[in-house]
């Protein structure tokens, strides 16, 4: 099974760090994490991905559990245009690509 | 730019009458797929394509044809569009899922069927 579980929302205030959880419990080893975001009115877009070290980007930071089987998407200051809803998916060897309902991210002023 | 190119943007048609989604992508990336978005469904996968002539089902095929026939251009094809396939669709491009490759996707068709 590809999925993948993460809350339904979450709430951050504007310049404060957001850690955004993802469960993915029967990754295989060679699956890459992906995240993706998707604004108001927009397709999806790509954000970060990594396989089993952490990753940097301009966007966000990923941190992938030693055990592969969680990873955390960490925004470093979270900024009104970052309110969206955020998928974390795997990328496996089925050419398959199941999206979760992903977590909606609201971010205060 | 590189981009994946839905048209239309919108469309509201009737019960019946076949219509084509177009999708083309400009970054001769293999992979290609279709989604259907729905309120508290989330995304699901209509039909993805691996390469030129290579299709296959996602989570949700029935009702819904697809042909890739060239490299580029990936439609979604309604033979007999009904109510329940009122929804927003995207198109998204890989170089090579599921691997170390991103995905892009096209900004979306919000389908209307009466």
């Amino acid at each position: 099974d590809a999925k993948t579980t993460q809350p339904n929302s979450m709430e951050s205030n504007e310049e404060e760090p957001v850690h955004l959880p993802c469960n993915h419990s029967t990754i295989s080893g060679t699956d890459y994490i992906h995240w993706y975001r998707q604004l108001p009115s927009q397709g999806p877009e790509y954000v970060i991905h990594g396989l089993t070290s952490n990753v940097n980007n301009r966007m966000a930071s990923l941190a992938i559990a030693e055990d592969r089987k969680s990873s955390t998407l960490i925004l470093h200051r979270a900024t009104l245009r970052d309110a969206a809803v955020y998928y974390c998916i795997r990328g496996g060897s089925n050419y398959k690509l199941t999206f979760g309902k992903g977590t909606l991210l609201t971010v205060n002023p | 730019e590189a981009q994946v190119t839905q048209n239309p943007r919108y469309l509201i048609t009737v019960t019946g009458k076949k219509l084509t989604v177009t999708c083309s992508q400009n970054m001769n990336h293999e992979y290609m797929s279709w989604y259907r978005q729905d309120p508290g469904l989330g995304l699901r996968q209509i039909y993805y394509s691996m390469n030129v002539e290579v299709t296959d089902k996602g989570d949700v095929p029935e009702g819904y044809k697809v042909s890739r026939k060239e490299k580029r251009n990936f439609p979604l094809i309604l033979e007999s569009p009904s109510p329940n396939q009122t929804s927003l669709y995207f198109c998204a491009s890989s170089a090579l899922w599921p691997t170390n490759e991103k995905l892009f996707f096209g900004s979306g068709t919000q389908l209307s069927v009466l």
